[in-house]
C-alpha cells in the first residue's frame, strides 16, 4: 500500500522522443509536486498542483508539461527529450501547501536519455 | 549565492560518535526549516522539522540560528543505520516553495 507511487521506475530512451511519467498518491492529499534531482544531487522543484490547479511553475522548459486529471494524480509529460533531461524525477504530495507541510516522496523515476 | 548550502561531507564516524553539521540559507525571510534524510538511490523522507527554540527527536537535535541564517543537525550515539545523506530544506517566505540543499553525507562505520 505505497503512499506515493510512480511509474515507470526506470526509463531509458533516445533523444527527441516523447515520454510520460505517472504519479499517484493514496494519502488523500491536496497538493502534489514534481522535483528533478540531477547528478549533483540537487533536488529542484519543477511544478506544484493544489487541488488540480497549478500553483508553482519554476523556470522549466515548456517541453515539460504536467497534467493533473484529479487531485490524486499528477503526471509529467516530456516532449523532445534532451540529454540534459537525464535525472531522477521525484513526485511528492502533502496535505496542503502551507509552510509546515510534510512532503511525502515517491520512489523516483530514473530517466536516462541516450 | 545558492539559496541553501551544505557541507557535502562525507563525515565518516565510528559507531557511537557524535556528528554535527550545518546548513546556511540566503533568504532571511524564510519561514520553515526541515531536515530530510535520503538513503542511496531512495526517495527523501522527513527526518524532523526545525523549530526556533530547537528541538530533539531521540538521538537527533536540530537548531535554528536566524541571526546567522543557519540550521544545524546533531546526531548522538551514531548507529550504522544513520548512514545516509541529510538534506537541509528551507521554505520560502512568499511562495512556500521548498528549497533543498545538496545534502551532507554521513557514513557510520562499525
Amino acid at each position: 500500500d505505497t503512499a506515493v507511487s510512480q511509474t515507470p521506475k526506470y526509463l531509458v530512451t533516445q533523444m527527441g522522443n516523447d515520454k510520460s511519467i505517472k504519479c499517484e498518491q493514496n494519502l488523500g492529499h491536496d497538493t502534489m509536486y514534481w522535483y528533478k534531482q540531477d547528478s549533483k544531487k540537487f533536488l529542484k522543484i519543477m511544478f506544484s498542483y493544489n487541488n488540480k490547479e497549478l500553483i508553482i511553475n519554476e523556470t522549466v522548459p515548456n517541453r515539460f508539461s504536467p497534467k493533473s486529471p484529479d487531485k490524486a494524480h499528477l503526471n509529467l509529460h516530456i516532449n523532445s527529450l534532451e540529454l540534459g533531461d537525464s535525472a531522477v524525477y521525484f513526485c511528492a504530495s502533502s496535505q496542503g501547501s502551507g509552510v509546515q507541510e510534510t512532503q511525502y516522496f515517491g520512489p523516483g523515476t530514473r530517466l536516462l536519455v541516450l | 549565492r545558492k539559496e541553501v548550502e551544505q557541507d557535502p561531507g562525507p563525515f565518516n564516524v565510528p559507531e557511537g560518535a557524535t556528528v554535527a553539521f550545518n546548513c546556511t540559507y540566503s533568504n532571511s525571510a524564510s519561514q520553515s526549516f526541515f531536515w530530510y534524510r535520503q538513503d542511496c538511490r531512495k526517495e527523501p523522507k522527513l527526518l524532523m522539522s526545525v523549530y526556533s527554540s530547537g528541538n530533539e527527536d531521540g538521538r537527533f537535535t536540530a537548531q535554528l540560528n536566524r541571526a546567522s541564517q543557519y540550521i544545524s543537525l546533531l546526531i548522538r550515539d551514531s548507529k550504522l543505520s544513520d548512514s545516509a545523506t541529510y538534506l537541509c530544506v528551507v521554505v520560502g517566505a512568499n511562495d512556500y516553495k521548498l528549497s533543498f540543499g545538496a545534502g551532507t553525507t554521513v557514513t557510520v562505520r562499525a
